[in-house]
């Protein structure tokens, strides 16, 4: 079965870098697109970025350029979101989703969720 | 970027009822339009494709309608498993692929 299994939460500091995995299993690992969403405590769901597997090409969101790098390891099938320069505003938990890029675009399996907190 | 808003944000419906679920995109986006529901400490999960693509293993009383600007997702008939928050989602043309803010449902 397809399963996307993240990595556990994370407390940093302000001004500090995160990097969080996120491990395909179940499916051809670059058949599907990877997207990395994220929410804030007790708010909505925010596109981040998405990375296409087989090239590693990646596309994010205006709001998060030049913080955050999206990566991959195809020899173990883990897709990697870095967001670097962290304030209190990016407590959130991250999501990765596996991207159904044929007709429209839909994210049909996604991980659990990483933690992330951002506190001095 | 294309600004998708939902309304209501919330609601308050009793099990039986039927609920309906507006998004409206700021622009024409075809029928590039999804719909999740997401459960407390939950990750999100899909329920519509396309707009009106039932996503399979999703009940039948879910559905989606609508193209261009305004979309529906409608609940047939509220069971207690379906007291949630609902996002509706454009992927049209090239990202950034936003989120609704969400509408919850509550139990009357």
């Amino acid at each position: 079965q397809v399963q996307l299994v993240q990595s556990g939460a994370e407390v940093k500091k302000p001004g500090a870098s995160v990097k969080v995995s996120c491990k395909a299993s179940g499916y051809t690992f670059t058949s599907y697109y990877i997207h990395w969403v994220r929410q804030a405590p007790g708010q909505g769901l925010e596109w981040m970025g998405i990375l296409n597997p087989t090239g590693g090409s990646t596309d994010y969101a205006q709001k998060f350029q030049g913080r955050v790098t999206m990566t991959r390891d195809t020899s173990t099938s883990t897709v990697y979101m870095a967001l670097s320069s962290l304030r209190s505003e990016d407590t959130a938990v991250y999501f990765c989703a596996r991207g159904v890029a044929a007709g429209v675009h839909n994210l049909d399996y996604w991980g659990q969720g990483t933690l992330v907190t951002v506190s001095s | 970027d294309i600004q998708m808003t939902q309304s209501p944000s919330s609601l308050s419906a009793s099990v039986g009822d039927r609920v309906t679920i507006t998004c409206r995109a700021s622009q024409s986006i075809s029928i590039y339009l999804n719909w999740y529901q997401q459960k407390p400490g939950k990750a999100p999960n899909l329920l519509i494709h396309a707009a009106s693509s039932l996503q399979s293993g999703v009940p039948s009383r879910f559905s989606g309608s609508g193209s261009g600007t305004d979309f529906t997702l409608t609940i047939s008939s509220l069971q207690p498993e379906d007291f949630a928050t609902y996002y509706c989602q454009q992927s049209y043309d090239t990202p950034p692929w936003t989120f609704g803010q969400g509408t919850r449902v509550e139990i009357k």
